[in-house]
């Protein structure tokens, strides 16, 4: 069975510092999937990142970024120099490979509300 | 392209009445999902379709039928709806060539 964790339920940093959230993750399977997704106030979903287990470079955005370690089964996500906007709830979500041409759906982990305050 | 949308955006409920959530997609994809989020719980699935014709139960399948329609439209439906079932509903479709999931808006259900 596949799980992910994102042990920090809530961060509260001030604008312009720098903050890291967890995602460890848990599967039998060689090939998976590897999301970041993040849920601002208005409830949708927006994704910001897919990752194959392939694929161990680490990733930048912008002021984001991705460090992918299959070592110790972690998918973290840094924001540089926070701002207020990137207040919002953050999914690690981890999808195993296709079987028979049809995907089983992502497990998600339960999310980390990230507030920057001014 | 609208991509993934879903109506309604909000519903109230009584216990026991039922209702269908629907579900389009206009990107062409095989696979579709419907998941709920409840607080503190990310999302869970519910079910999912990996196409047309086929529907399969995920983790938390309990008290939810689907319908895959047509490849296009994915419906959940509620028989007898309960309380337990106040959440947030997010309908689903997946590009098979990159593993990417595309999300509804939400429906917004309350059961009183």
């Amino acid at each position: 069975a596949q799980k992910v964790t994102q042990a920090q339920t809530e961060i509260s940093v001030v604008e312009k510092e720098d903050v890291t959230l967890d995602c460890v993750y848990e599967t039998r399977d060689t090939t998976y999937y590897l999301f970041w997704y993040k849920q601002p106030p208005s409830g949708e979903l927006v994704f910001l990142i897919r990752r194959n287990s392939f694929d161990e470079q680490n990733e930048i955005s912008g002021r984001y970024s991705w460090n992918f370690q299959k070592s110790t089964s972690s998918f973290n996500f840094t924001i540089t120099a926070s701002q207020v906007v990137d207040s919002a709830v953050y999914f690690c979500a981890l999808s195993e490979a296709w079987r028979g041409g049809g995907a089983d759906g992502l497990t998600f982990g339960k999310g980390t509300h990230l507030i920057i305050q001014p | 392209n609208a991509g993934v949308t879903q109506t309604p955006k909000f519903q109230v409920l009584k216990t026991g009445q039922s209702m269908t959530l629907q579900c389009a997609q206009d990107m062409n994809h095989n696979s579709m999902y419907w998941y709920r989020q409840d607080p503190g719980m990310g999302l869970r699935l519910i079910y999912y379709s990996a196409s047309e014709g086929t529907t399969d139960k995920g983790e938390v399948p309990n008290g939810y039928n689907v319908s895959r329609l047509n490849k296009r439209e994915f419906s959940l439906r509620l028989e007898s709806a309960a309380p337990s079932q106040t959440s947030v509903y997010f309908c689903a479709s997946i590009s098979q060539g990159n593993n990417e999931q595309f999300f509804g808006p939400g429906t917004r259900l309350t059961v009183l």
